[in-house]
Protein backbone atom coordinates (compact mmCIF):
# COMPACT_ATOMS: atom_id res chain seq x y z
CA UNK A 1 0.00 0.00 0.00
CA UNK A 2 2.06 3.09 -1.48
CA UNK A 3 1.33 6.70 -0.10
CA UNK A 4 2.25 9.06 2.61
CA UNK A 5 1.39 8.40 6.20
CA UNK A 6 1.66 11.13 8.91
CA UNK A 7 1.27 10.76 12.41
CA UNK A 8 -0.14 11.75 14.65
CA UNK A 9 -3.61 13.08 13.63
CA UNK A 10 -3.84 15.46 16.22
CA UNK A 11 -1.48 16.90 18.36
CA UNK A 12 -1.54 19.27 21.42
CA UNK A 13 1.35 21.45 22.75
CA UNK A 14 1.47 23.53 25.95
CA UNK A 15 3.64 26.49 25.73
CA UNK A 16 6.86 25.96 25.51
CA UNK A 17 7.46 22.52 24.50
CA UNK A 18 8.78 21.26 21.61
CA UNK A 19 6.90 19.06 19.60
CA UNK A 20 7.64 16.49 16.45
CA UNK A 21 5.37 15.40 13.66
CA UNK A 22 6.08 12.16 11.30
CA UNK A 23 5.91 12.04 7.80
CA UNK A 24 7.01 8.65 5.91
CA UNK A 25 6.90 7.98 2.51
CA UNK A 26 7.40 4.49 0.98
CA UNK A 27 6.74 6.28 -3.05
CA UNK A 28 11.02 6.40 -3.20
CA UNK A 29 10.34 10.01 -3.81
CA UNK A 30 13.72 12.19 -3.98
CA UNK A 31 12.04 14.96 -2.46
CA UNK A 32 9.75 15.81 0.38
CA UNK A 33 8.12 19.18 1.58
CA UNK A 34 6.13 20.52 4.45
CA UNK A 35 3.35 22.84 4.36
CA UNK A 36 1.26 24.71 6.71
CA UNK A 37 -2.45 25.54 5.87
CA UNK A 38 -4.19 28.27 8.04
CA UNK A 39 -7.79 29.24 7.19
CA UNK A 40 -7.98 32.04 4.85
CA UNK A 41 -4.10 31.70 3.92
CA UNK A 42 -3.80 28.74 1.98
CA UNK A 43 -0.63 26.44 1.68
CA UNK A 44 2.36 28.29 2.79
CA UNK A 45 5.49 26.02 2.80
CA UNK A 46 8.13 25.67 5.55
CA UNK A 47 11.06 23.16 4.48
CA UNK A 48 11.87 20.88 1.78
CA UNK A 49 14.70 17.73 1.20
CA UNK A 50 15.58 17.51 -2.53
CA UNK A 51 17.67 14.62 -1.49
CA UNK A 52 18.82 13.02 1.90
CA UNK A 53 21.11 14.92 4.37
CA UNK A 54 19.99 18.13 2.63
CA UNK A 55 17.35 20.86 3.17
CA UNK A 56 16.03 24.06 2.65
CA UNK A 57 14.13 26.76 4.05
CA UNK A 58 10.82 27.70 2.69
CA UNK A 59 8.82 30.97 3.14
CA UNK A 60 7.67 30.53 7.11
CA UNK A 61 10.83 28.56 8.32
CA UNK A 62 11.23 30.34 11.74
CA UNK A 63 10.61 28.12 14.88
CA UNK A 64 10.43 24.93 12.71
CA UNK A 65 13.05 22.40 12.25
CA UNK A 66 13.70 19.45 10.13
CA UNK A 67 15.90 16.07 9.49
CA UNK A 68 16.29 14.12 6.53
CA UNK A 69 18.63 11.45 7.24
CA UNK A 70 16.60 8.76 5.70
CA UNK A 71 14.70 8.96 1.90
CA UNK A 72 11.90 7.60 3.70
CA UNK A 73 11.40 9.98 6.29
CA UNK A 74 10.98 14.10 7.13
CA UNK A 75 9.56 14.62 10.64
CA UNK A 76 8.90 18.53 11.46
CA UNK A 77 9.57 19.87 14.90
CA UNK A 78 7.59 22.81 16.30
CA UNK A 79 9.75 24.59 18.85
CA UNK A 80 9.03 27.08 21.43
CA UNK A 81 9.99 29.48 18.75
CA UNK A 82 7.00 29.00 16.88
CA UNK A 83 4.72 32.18 18.48
CA UNK A 84 1.34 30.42 16.63
CA UNK A 85 1.78 27.13 15.78
CA UNK A 86 -1.85 26.36 15.87
CA UNK A 87 -2.83 24.80 11.98
CA UNK A 88 -3.00 22.09 9.64
CA UNK A 89 0.37 20.54 8.77
CA UNK A 90 0.77 18.77 5.39
CA UNK A 91 3.69 16.53 4.38
CA UNK A 92 4.31 15.62 0.41
CA UNK A 93 6.71 14.16 -1.37
CA UNK A 94 7.03 14.48 -5.20
CA UNK A 95 9.28 12.45 -7.98
CA UNK A 96 11.28 10.90 -9.91
CA UNK A 97 13.84 13.05 -9.56
CA UNK A 98 14.48 16.15 -7.75
CA UNK A 99 10.29 17.44 -7.28
CA UNK A 100 9.69 18.50 -10.63
CA UNK A 101 6.80 16.13 -11.12
CA UNK A 102 3.61 15.50 -9.38
CA UNK A 103 3.45 15.75 -5.88
CA UNK A 104 1.56 13.71 -3.32
CA UNK A 105 0.49 14.45 0.04
CA UNK A 106 -0.41 12.73 3.35
CA UNK A 107 -3.60 13.29 5.41
CA UNK A 108 -1.84 15.72 7.66
CA UNK A 109 -1.68 16.73 11.40
CA UNK A 110 -3.83 19.45 12.97
CA UNK A 111 -1.50 21.05 15.82
CA UNK A 112 -3.45 22.65 18.72
CA UNK A 113 -1.56 24.86 21.44
CA UNK A 114 -3.16 24.75 24.83
CA UNK B 1 7.17 36.82 -7.67
CA UNK B 2 4.58 34.12 -8.60
CA UNK B 3 1.22 34.53 -8.17
CA UNK B 4 -1.58 32.39 -8.04
CA UNK B 5 -4.87 33.42 -7.62
CA UNK B 6 -8.30 31.36 -7.78
CA UNK B 7 -11.75 32.55 -8.61
CA UNK B 8 -14.53 32.27 -7.38
CA UNK B 9 -13.50 31.93 -3.75
CA UNK B 10 -16.87 30.02 -3.41
CA UNK B 11 -19.05 28.36 -5.72
CA UNK B 12 -22.89 26.44 -5.17
CA UNK B 13 -24.26 24.54 -8.32
CA UNK B 14 -27.38 22.18 -8.76
CA UNK B 15 -26.67 18.68 -9.25
CA UNK B 16 -25.67 17.62 -12.86
CA UNK B 17 -24.22 20.93 -13.62
CA UNK B 18 -21.13 21.47 -15.70
CA UNK B 19 -18.90 24.28 -14.18
CA UNK B 20 -15.59 25.40 -14.97
CA UNK B 21 -13.25 26.75 -12.06
CA UNK B 22 -10.22 28.90 -12.51
CA UNK B 23 -6.71 29.63 -11.93
CA UNK B 24 -4.34 32.12 -13.37
CA UNK B 25 -0.53 32.54 -12.65
CA UNK B 26 1.37 35.94 -12.99
CA UNK B 27 4.33 34.29 -14.91
CA UNK B 28 4.54 31.77 -17.25
CA UNK B 29 8.08 30.43 -16.39
CA UNK B 30 6.51 27.27 -14.81
CA UNK B 31 7.28 23.54 -15.01
CA UNK B 32 3.90 21.91 -14.41
CA UNK B 33 0.68 22.75 -13.18
CA UNK B 34 -1.33 20.50 -10.50
CA UNK B 35 -5.18 20.76 -9.80
CA UNK B 36 -6.02 19.10 -6.41
CA UNK B 37 -9.03 18.13 -4.14
CA UNK B 38 -8.88 18.60 -0.27
CA UNK B 39 -12.26 17.69 1.87
CA UNK B 40 -13.16 18.90 5.47
CA UNK B 41 -9.89 18.34 7.40
CA UNK B 42 -7.93 15.65 5.44
CA UNK B 43 -5.22 15.91 3.40
CA UNK B 44 -4.93 17.21 -0.53
CA UNK B 45 -5.60 14.72 -3.23
CA UNK B 46 -3.64 14.94 -6.50
CA UNK B 47 -7.06 15.10 -9.70
CA UNK B 48 -4.58 15.98 -11.91
CA UNK B 49 -1.05 16.81 -13.36
CA UNK B 50 -0.14 18.98 -16.75
CA UNK B 51 3.28 19.40 -18.06
CA UNK B 52 4.13 23.01 -19.46
CA UNK B 53 4.23 21.60 -22.96
CA UNK B 54 1.08 20.11 -22.86
CA UNK B 55 -2.68 21.71 -23.14
CA UNK B 56 -4.66 19.65 -21.30
CA UNK B 57 -5.34 16.56 -19.36
CA UNK B 58 -8.18 14.41 -18.66
CA UNK B 59 -9.86 12.04 -15.92
CA UNK B 60 -12.84 10.45 -16.10
CA UNK B 61 -15.28 13.44 -15.62
CA UNK B 62 -12.52 15.94 -14.68
CA UNK B 63 -10.56 18.07 -17.31
CA UNK B 64 -7.96 20.36 -17.00
CA UNK B 65 -6.60 23.13 -19.42
CA UNK B 66 -3.84 25.23 -19.48
CA UNK B 67 -2.47 28.30 -21.37
CA UNK B 68 1.19 29.16 -20.25
CA UNK B 69 1.28 32.51 -22.71
CA UNK B 70 -1.97 33.54 -20.72
CA UNK B 71 -1.26 32.24 -17.61
CA UNK B 72 -4.49 30.70 -17.31
CA UNK B 73 -6.03 27.01 -16.24
CA UNK B 74 -9.19 26.08 -15.78
CA UNK B 75 -10.77 22.34 -14.74
CA UNK B 76 -13.75 21.55 -16.07
CA UNK B 77 -16.11 19.26 -13.85
CA UNK B 78 -18.64 17.94 -16.09
CA UNK B 79 -22.18 16.35 -14.85
CA UNK B 80 -21.49 17.37 -11.28
CA UNK B 81 -22.57 15.10 -8.37
CA UNK B 82 -22.84 16.21 -4.52
CA UNK B 83 -19.47 13.61 -4.02
CA UNK B 84 -18.24 16.37 -5.51
CA UNK B 85 -18.23 18.82 -3.38
CA UNK B 86 -14.86 19.85 -1.25
CA UNK B 87 -12.45 22.66 -1.97
CA UNK B 88 -10.44 22.55 -5.06
CA UNK B 89 -6.84 23.87 -5.44
CA UNK B 90 -4.43 24.27 -7.79
CA UNK B 91 -0.45 24.66 -7.67
CA UNK B 92 1.83 25.67 -9.82
CA UNK B 93 5.72 24.20 -9.86
CA UNK B 94 8.45 26.30 -10.79
CA UNK B 95 10.55 24.00 -11.31
CA UNK B 96 14.03 25.00 -10.10
CA UNK B 97 12.69 23.05 -6.29
CA UNK B 98 9.50 21.42 -7.09
CA UNK B 99 8.29 23.45 -4.35
CA UNK B 100 4.43 24.14 -5.05
CA UNK B 101 2.59 27.60 -5.20
CA UNK B 102 -0.81 27.94 -4.13
CA UNK B 103 -4.21 29.16 -5.11
CA UNK B 104 -6.07 29.90 -2.14
CA UNK B 105 -9.13 27.79 -3.91
CA UNK B 106 -12.62 27.75 -4.99
CA UNK B 107 -14.56 25.62 -2.39
CA UNK B 108 -17.76 23.90 -4.49
CA UNK B 109 -21.02 22.84 -3.12
CA UNK B 110 -23.38 20.50 -5.36
CA UNK B 111 -26.26 20.27 -4.44
CA UNK B 112 -28.82 17.13 -4.96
Amino acid sequence: DGGITQSPKYLFRKEGQNVTLSCEQNLNHDAMYWYRQDPGQGLRLIYYSQIVNDFQKGDIAEGYSVSREKKESFPLTVTSAQKNPTAFYLCASGGPGMGYNEQFFGPGTRLTVL
Amino acid sequence: KQEVTQIPAALSVPEGENLVLNCSFTDSAIYNLQWFRQDPGKGLTSLLLIQSSQREQTSGRLNASLDKSSGRSTLYIAASQPGDSATYLCAVNPGNTGKLIFGQGTTLQVKP
